[in-house]
Parts: structure tokens; sequence; C-alpha cells
């Protein structure tokens, strides 16, 4: 089956830079996606990787290596609004399995 | 235009009840998913209807829940005889048929079985 891990939670200050890391056992996949949802609200889709390498989206970049069977969202110039959760997820076949989810909390 | 809605918001049942929640997708998208989000949880896959294809029920935990997929357009999940355990929000999603790996997210329904 499939399994994504990542880290139940992250602490970091305002303007610092994090990194959430999402590592994967399975094979086969399409690409890996990141979502963002904040307390009480749907998920939003932040990026998407169909390849290795790194994708930047203005102050949000993600990460994949399948080769590693890891990827990571790195988040710059953190802003107190950016406290939310994130989730990875892989594409099979048309629908996504989702990871288990960070809790990011952004202090002042 | 307008993104995906769910109904109701929240739905306060009793164990044993059948419960009906809604989804309208964007339209023109031809693929839906259900999912399922306890508290403090992930998002755990239900259900997914792309066009006119039989759908993907892979991710139904147990044969009381169903969907239908009407017109190709809204989607109705049906829980029958709830159980605790099913409270959760449930979550509808909808995306354009090539671009699976970016989903449109409805509000959920927050569903409570006493």
């Amino acid at each position: 089956g499939q399994s994504l891990e990542q880290p139940s939670e992250v602490t970091a200050v305002e303007g610092a830079i994090v990194q959430i890391n999402c590592t994967y056992q399975t094979s086969g996949f399409y690409g890996l996606s990141w979502y963002q949802q904040h307390d009480g609200g749907a998920p939003t889709f932040l990026s998407y990787n169909a390849l290795d390498g790194l994708e930047e989206t203005g102050r949000f970049s993600s990460f994949l290596s399948r080769s590693d069977s890891y990827g990571y969202l790195l988040l710059q110039e953190l802003q107190m609004k950016d406290s939310a959760s994130y989730f990875c997820a892989v594409g099979y076949t048309d629908k996504l399995i989702f990871g288990t989810g960070t809790r990011l909390q952004v202090f002042p | 235009g307008a993104g995906v809605s769910q109904s109701p918001s929240n739905k306060v049942t009793e164990k044993g009840k059948d419960v009906e929640l809604r989804c309208d997708p964007i339209s023109g998208h031809t693929a839906l998913y259900w999912y399922r989000q306890s508290l403090g949880q992930g998002l755990e896959f239900l259900i997914y209807f792309q066009g006119n294809s039989a759908p993907d029920k892979s991710g139904l935990p147990s044969d009381r829940f169903s969907a239908e997929r009407t017109g190709g357009s809204v989607s109705t999940l049906t829980i029958q005889r709830t159980q605790q355990e099913d409270s959760a929000v449930y979550l509808c999603a909808s995306s354009s048929g090539t671009a699976y790996n970016e989903q449109f997210f409805g509000p959920g329904t927050r569903l409570t079985v006493l």
C-alpha cells in the first residue's frame, strides 16, 4: 500500500524559514502535491512536483527526489498567517493519497 | 465562478439514522472526490467520480457508505445506520479531468453522530 509520513508539528518564528518533510513508501505515482489547511477551513492547493527538483511559487518552494523517496515544502519569510496544517499527497491514476499532515505554528 | 459548495455545513444525527451529504462541484469539473477527515487527522480518500466512468469506491470504509453523482455534476454521499465512529468532517473536492493533482475543496460537512 501507500504510506506518507510527515512530522506532526513544526514551530518557527516570523521571518524564519521552515522545511516540512514528506517521506513515502510507495512507487509508481505521478507526482507530489502540497496542500494548506487553516483550522476550520478547507484544504487549498499550494504546489505540485511532477519531476524531481525544486518548484518555486513565491515564498513557497517544493522539492521532490524519487530516488530518495522524499520531498519537502519550504516556506520562507514566515508570516503569522502561515500557521496552518500542511499535507503532502501522492497522485495515483487520477486520485490523491494524503499524508498525515504537519501542523505549523508561527510565533511572533 | 463559484467554488465547490457542500450542504449541510453541520449535521447532528442519532446513531442508527441515515444521512445524506451533498456536494456541488465547480462547473465544468469532470472529477469529483469525497474525503473524510477526523479531528486533527489527515484526509482519508473515500470515493472518486470521473465523467461517466464507473466510480472508484476503493476508499469506502464499509457497505454503509455509498455515493452517487447525477448528470455528471451534483454528488450525494449517503451513510446508512450511522455509528459514532462516523463522526468527522466530510470534504468534497473537484478538479478538471487532467489536473487531478490540483483539487478544489468545499467547506465540508461536519457530521456528529450521538
